[in-house]
């Protein structure tokens, strides 16, 4: 399967810390995306980092790419408990037209 | 407000029985998408259109069906076929059929057998 796998499956963690979560990925990408999913609702796109970026920041997330290793990391920095969700990696595989999505990784983030 | 309407939100089907889910969307955008998602698992592509009157099978579109006759309307229909259809249908969107572009997702059908 080309499927991203993410890494951990559950993180449970307190307000005001934050959260890493990692994505790792089979062969080469065009580019790779972030999604965040309330529980019983839709996917939300948060940021899309190209093959040939590093890193990118969009308000408290900062997703890096590491193309060497195939993988990606999100942090969010300074935890709220609205940010209690799964998040979701999505892969943009060379050759391929259309997005793979990774198992993702269940965030809890208590008060 | 634009975005992407998913209609019922919950459906139940009877053994033998075709359902039709509806998508909607008002963004404008050319490419749709219809996603399978199974408990602690990921979105499964089951069909894909970019453009109007033109669709593609993903990778699990066995059991399924849809059509494309409106730039606003992608409906999937779960036939009788599809022998194990109890999971949340996600339909997505996007600006162009180039999978470099974010997704807009509705807030999903969740489908259960009688």
């Amino acid at each position: 399967s080309q499927q991203g796998e993410e890494d951990p499956q559950a993180l449970s963690i307190q307000e005001g810390e934050n959260a890493t979560m990692n994505c790792s990925y089979k062969t080469s990408i065009n580019n790779l995306q972030w999604y965040r999913q309330n529980s019983g609702r839709g996917l939300v796109h948060l940021i899309l980092i190209r093959s040939n970026e590093r890193e990118k920041h969009s308000g408290r997330l900062r997703v890096t790419l590491d193309t060497s290793k195939k993988s990606s990391s999100l942090l969010i920095t300074a935890s709220r408990a609205a940010d209690t969700a799964s998040y979701f990696c999505a892969t943009d595989y060379s050759g391929y037209s259309t997005l793979t999505f990774g198992k993702g990784t269940m965030l809890l983030v208590s008060p | 407000d634009g975005g992407i309407t998913q209609s019922p939100k919950y459906l139940f089907r009877k053994e033998g029985q075709n359902v039709t889910l509806s998508c909607e969307q008002n963004l404008n955008h050319d490419a749709m998408y219809w996603y399978r998602q199974d408990p602690g698992q990921g979105l499964r592509l089951i069909y894909y259109s970019q453009i109007v009157n033109d669709f593609q099978k993903g990778d699990i579109a066995e059991g399924y069906s849809v059509s494309r006759e409106k730039k606003e309307s992608f409906p999937l229909t779960v036939t009788s076929a599809q022998k194990n259809p109890t999971a949340f249908y996600l339909c997505a969107s996007s600006i162009g059929g180039l999978s470099n572009q974010p997704q807009h997702f509705g807030d999903g059908t969740r489908l259960s057998i009688l």
